[in-house]
């Protein structure tokens, strides 16, 4: 069954608008890892953020943001002011803390932005 | 230089053939792994290593074999590959520090086309 869901296949915006990412996860674990990585158009895969289940605080770096809600199992990605160098596909994914879990970090299928000038 | 390199970076090859992909890093990492990439699936673990003794296998490890030469390199085969194994391959290393939670550092793939 699928752990991580990212509903959005494609987004497409022009440059300077917010484009906002969904991520649903689904574990039953009470301790648990979220990340999400940048895949530009080159192919290689950037990590942007590690989250860990206990800190539900939002994040900030720069133009990115990260909004955890456990209540709804959702770690939402916000790019402000989106740029062309924002077009890549971004990917969800999930690391849960039980030994016959370990190194299993689960993706979700990604979601491709566009950025258009 | 890049901390994770793969080799190589692309390759075309034909059904039946042996392959090899390879990967080093410079991390000082303990724990390495091999990913597949298909359009639409996301990753997908093939197999992982947490040292040099130990080898695991993931999701979808049918059809692949490893082998942990030093703590810094991890190479995967296709002992005889098929046109379904046509994909992106990513290696990744993490340290380890963070029971199985750790953050993996991703190389730059190796795209393998089977024909």
């Amino acid at each position: 069954a699928q752990k991580v869901t990212q509903a959005q296949t494609e987004i497409s915006v022009v440059e300077k608008e917010d484009v906002t990412l969904d991520c649903v996860y689904e574990t039953r674990d009470t301790t648990y890892y979220l990340f999400w990585y940048k895949q530009p158009p080159s192919g290689e895969l950037v990590f942007l953020i590690r989250r860990n289940s206990f800190d539900e605080q939002n994040e900030i770096s720069g133009r990115y943001s990260w909004n955890f809600q456990k209540s709804t199992s959702s770690f939402n990605f916000t790019i402000t002011a989106s740029q062309v160098v924002d077009s890549a596909v971004y990917f969800c994914a999930l690391s849960e803390e039980r030994t016959d879990s370990w190194g299993k970090l689960q993706f979700g299928a990604g979601t491709q932005v566009v950025v258009t000038p | 230089d890049a901390d994770v390199t793969q080799t190589p970076r692309n390759r075309i090859t034909k059904t039946g053939k042996r392959i090899m992909l390879e990967c080093s890093q410079t991390k000082g990492h303990d724990r390495m792994y091999w990913y597949r990439q298909d359009p639409g699936l996301g990753l997908q673990l093939i197999y992982y290593s947490f040292d040099v003794k130990d080898i695991n296998k993931g999701e979808i490890s049918d059809g692949y074999s490893v082998s942990r030469q030093a703590q810094a390199k991890f190479s995967l085969s296709l002992e005889s590959a098929i046109p379904n194994q046509t994909a992106l391959y990513f290696c990744a290393t993490s340290a380890g520090l963070a029971g199985g939670t750790d953050t993996q550092y991703f190389g730059p793939g190796t795209r393998l086309t089977v024909l």
